[in-house]
């Protein structure tokens, strides 16, 4: 078990719905992160935020959209996706600030685009 | 964009003994970590070791770090079956990038099975 909560674990949905994936965590850390990570391939990062605000966004198409509600808690909306955006969705959290601090991951979103 | 590139990306070994796994990046860093992932599951953090940092330890875990030549290992010694996984190296730009959160660069990963 993991202290980063992610849901759903699956998702299978069509190139024309709306979806949302959650994420939680309760460690207090003020980073939060989205990766995206294909078949045997690593983890590619997608967005950062640091104290509830997006610093980072690795030139992400607009169908993918993060929503920072508030310090524990991390969205990332779905919208008009396509078959190769199928992969697992994966948040993590840190400490975050200067000096560096390990990234606690989720189980992740096994994300199929239909 | 990728920063790191694991060596080699498929390992083989029998119980008991040590897998060595290099990690070379190519720009500067404030530390590199470690992960390992289990199929299909999230990314265990092992260990970290900063810039200035040359070797760390951790249990059954022992990692190197070679600044100059921008390249880490990653040894586990005693392997057991429960080793089995993907191990990962990832870079932190840290202090170089202006600081703050930046996110991890992951390496290509190394998959290791541990034969009983």
């Amino acid at each position: 078990d993991t202290e980063v909560t992610q849901t759903p674990k699956h998702l299978v949905m069509g190139m024309t719905n709306k979806k949302s994936l959650k994420c939680e965590q309760h460690m207090g850390h003020r980073a939060m992160y989205w990766y995206k990570q294909k078949a045997k391939k690593p983890p590619e990062l997608m967005f950062v935020y640091s104290y509830e605000k997006l610093s980072i966004n690795e030139s992400v198409p607009s169908r993918f959209s993060p929503e920072c509600p508030n310090s524990s808690l991390l969205n990332l909306h779905l919208h008009a996706l396509q078959p190769e955006d199928s992969a697992l969705y994966l948040c993590a959290s840190s400490q975050g600030g200067y000096g560096g601090s390990p990234l606690h991951f989720g189980n992740g979103t096994r994300l199929t685009v239909t | 964009s990728q920063q790191g590139e694991e060596d080699p990306q498929a390992l083989s070994i029998q119980e008991g003994e040590n897998a060595t796994m290099n990690c070379s990046y190519k720009t500067s860093i404030n530390n590199l970590q470690w992960y390992r992932q289990n199929s299909g599951r999230g990314l265990v953090h092992l260990i970290l070791i900063r810039s200035n940092e040359r070797e760390k330890h951790s249990g059954r875990l022992r990692v190197t770090l070679d600044t100059s030549k921008k390249s880490s290992s990653l040894l586990i010694t005693a392997s057991r079956a429960a080793d089995t996984a993907s191990y990962f190296c990832a870079t932190d730009p840290g202090f170089y990038s202006g600081g703050g959160a930046d996110g991890l660069t992951f390496g290509k990963g190394t998959h290791l099975i541990i034969q009983p």
